[in-house]
């Protein structure tokens, strides 16, 4: 049973930088596993920000970057807004990039 | 601009089965790979599975196999998500999922996901 974990929760503050991690029970997650990253705010569908590591969404706002950080996924927020105050979730795939695992979420607050 | 709508809220008794369709408009459907992603009250997001129309073939997660059946119509553009033998930790919101795909040594694998649908609520009590 492989699993994604990601920290609980973020506090930042406006304008504040904030990075958020994604890491795999199998080991070192690699631009093999797509990492992908979506928000999700109360009540709604998730948004889709980040594909393949470190490409963004022709929506996703310049502040958004993924990259890859000391073996996990990474998401940089910087300059944040107090409207990026939601819910991340990171999802890797798996079995020859044929079947997803999402990570356990990172609930990121704007304080 | 691509859109995935999804069927209506559904109430279904423990043991049936419930199908939840995903309608796309916009672009392509044969270009597409459809996944099925759920979520319970409260929790995180559980991949359920993937499908290419134009191949037929889905995928799904271990954890599902056996209980989930996930297919598409071309003609109509429309992807379906059926669970059968239904139990009270079932009870989620159901979304369909646009995956970007792509093609390696003759073997397809997906890198993103990007449109969702708005979601179903599948709501399973006696």
């Amino acid at each position: 049973q492989t699993v994604v974990t990601q920290e609980p929760s973020l506090t930042v503050s406006p304008g504040g930088t904030v990075t958020l991690t994604c890491a795999s029970s199998t080991g070192a997650v690699t631009s093999g596993y797509y990492p992908n990253w979506f928000q999700q705010k109360p009540g709604q569908a998730p948004r889709a920000l980040i594909y393949s590591t470190s490409n963004k969404h022709s929506w996703t706002p310049a502040r958004f970057s993924g990259s890859l950080l000391g073996g996990k996924a990474a998401l940089t927020l910087s300059g944040v807004q107090p409207e990026d105050e939601a819910e991340y979730y990171c999802l890797l795939y798996y079995g020859g990039a044929q079947l997803g695992v999402f990570g356990t979420g990172t609930k990121v607050t704007v304080l | 601009q691509v859109q995935l709508v999804q069927s209506g809220a559904e109430v279904k008794k423990p043991g049936s089965s419930v199908k939840v369709s995903c309608k796309a408009s916009g672009g392509t459907f044969t270009n597409y790979a459809i996944s099925w992603v759920r979520q319970a009250p409260g929790q995180g997001l559980e991949w359920m599975g993937g499908i290419i129309p134009i191949f037929g073939a889905a995928n799904y997660a271990q954890k599902f196999q056996g209980r989930v059946t996930i297919n598409a119509d071309e003609s109509t553009g429309t992807a379906y998500m059926e669970l059968s033998s239904l139990r009270s930790e079932d009870t989620a919101v159901y979304y369909c999922a646009r995956l970007l795909r792509g093609i390696s040594a003759g073997t397809y694998y997906y890198y993103g996901m990007d449109v969702w649908g708005q979601g179903t609520t599948v709501t399973v009590s006696s």
